[in-house]
């Protein structure tokens, strides 16, 4: 079992809608959560970043983590297309490391 | 102004060969990484230098050996190319460990 698990996807919307992205993870030693964003053929770079169970908005966005279920999610209200990545999550604990999930690739049509 | 660039973007080379990736952050930040992404999406760290001084080495083959001359700068050697060295190599940097930023990454083929 991986550490991290993401559905890979290809999750398709429309414009407008509400995206749930997940990971669930098996390591209680996770402590500090992320959500990277990656457009095709560029480097991820950083969306949200949260480190207790509830919830963290940014503007559309929605970080949200249960720590007692291993679980966290990201919200996208009102989704554009501009919106269409992958996107990681990614989970640091003890070790000096990120831990990346696989990534769900997002498609939003008009 | 680019924050982390990498060279070369894209490599096409054969199995045996030995090559370099470069790197270099003008963020001012002290810790530099090297990441594989493969056909699969899956980012893997493989190294991480904090001010020139190696902090995380994953298990990756010793082929590959990193080099950082200075903190603005980590470099990736590759020996003897293998096919499942394909992937896309992305370099790096950050100040908090959360908000790293990347370069552009580098495209490896190897036929």
């Amino acid at each position: 079992q991986k550490e991290v698990e993401q559905d890979p996807g290809p999750l398709s919307v429309p414009e407008g809608a509400i995206v749930s992205l997940n990971c669930t993870y098996s390591n209680s030693a996770f402590q500090y959560f992320m959500w990277y964003r990656q457009y095709s053929r560029k480097g991820p770079e950083l969306l949200m970043y949260t480190y207790s169970s509830g919830n963290k908005e940014d503007g559309r966005f929605t970080a949200q983590v249960d720590k007692s279920s291993k679980y966290i999610s990201l919200f996208i209200r009102d989704s554009q297309p501009s919106d269409s990545a992958t996107y990681l999550c990614a989970l640091k604990g003890t070790a000096s490391k990120l831990t990346f999930g696989t990534g769900t690739r997002l498609q939003v049509t008009l | 102004d680019t924050a982390v660039s990498q060279t070369p973007k894209y490599l096409v080379t054969q199995m045996g060969n030995d090559k370099s990736i470069k790197c270099e952050q003008n963020l001012g930040h002290d810790t530099m990484y090297w990441y594989k992404q493969d056909s699969k999406k899956f980012l893997k760290i493989m190294f991480s230098y904090n001010n020139k001084e190696l902090i995380i080495n994953e298990t990756v083959p010793n082929r590959f050996s990193p080099k950082s001359p200075d903190k603005a700068h980590l470099n990736l050697h590759i020996n003897s190319l293998e096919l499942g060295d394909s992937a896309v190599y992305f370099c790096a940097s950050s100040y908090l460990f959360y908000e790293q930023y990347f370069g552009p990454g580098t495209r490896l083929t190897v036929t």
